[in-house]
């Protein structure tokens, strides 16, 4: 089953907008980490946030995490032309050893100019 | 992407082939993992190492093998066997224990026609 699962798919905004993009999740985990990928490139890291931790700043992002909702969000505030990419959530579940990460599939946001 | 190199960037190669896409990273981190991306999909887990000389399966492991002989390699050898095998293949690295956050290389896209 698909652990980490983002929302909405696409989403589309102007230049100076904020951006929401949320993730679903559906075991109990350590920690949630949120990646981005420029197309065609590899992923980086952006901010992580543990199961006791419900809110998390990074500059221009914000993360929530809501362990009784099984749900985070992230938010990037005065979005850039430059924010353009796909936005992906990963967990740590809390039952495995060892050092996986389950990914959804992500979210493509563009930003226009 | 810094830290990890993957090579070559674009691969070619005809069906019924094996192929080895490398990973080599300098972070001296212990555990490497293999995720198989497909179009407009997040990350699936192919193969992961928390040591030198130990690996584990991920969750499509069939048709592809991994060898981990020294901390700095984990190269990917997709086999034949390997159904659909022409996908973007993303390598990444991590400390073993704590954040766990992954660090990734750019990327190999194999086709194989």
């Amino acid at each position: 089953s698909q652990q980490g699962e983002e929302d909405p798919q696409a989403l589309s905004i102007q230049e100076g907008e904020n951006a929401t993009m949320n993730c679903s999740y559906k075991t109990s985990i350590n920690n949630l980490q949120w990646y981005r990928q420029n197309s065609g490139r590899g992923l980086v890291h952006l901010i992580l946030i543990r199961s006791n931790e419900r809110e998390k700043h990074s500059g221009r992002l914000r993360v929530t995490l809501d362990t009784s909702k099984k749900s985070s969000s992230l938010l990037i505030t005065a979005s850039r032309a430059a924010d353009t990419a796909s936005y992906f959530c990963a967990t740590a579940r809390a039952e495995t050893s060892g050092s996986r990460l389950t990914f959804g599939e992500g979210t493509q946001l563009t930003v226009n100019p | 992407d810094g830290g990890i190199t993957q090579s070559p960037k674009y691969l070619f190669r005809k069906e019924g082939q094996n192929v080895t896409l490398s990973c080599e990273q300098n972070l001296n981190h212990d555990a490497m993992y293999w995720y198989r991306q497909d179009p407009g999909q997040g990350l699936r887990l192919i193969y992961y190492s928390q040591i030198v000389n130990d690996f584990q399966k991920g969750d499509i492991a069939e048709g592809y093998s991994v060898s981990r002989e020294k901390k700095e390699s984990f190269p990917l050898t997709v086999t034949s066997a390997q159904k659909n095998p022409t996908a973007f293949y993303l390598c990444a690295s991590s400390t073993p224990s704590g954040s766990i956050k992954q660090y990734f290389g750019p990327g190999t896209r194999l086709t194989v026609t």
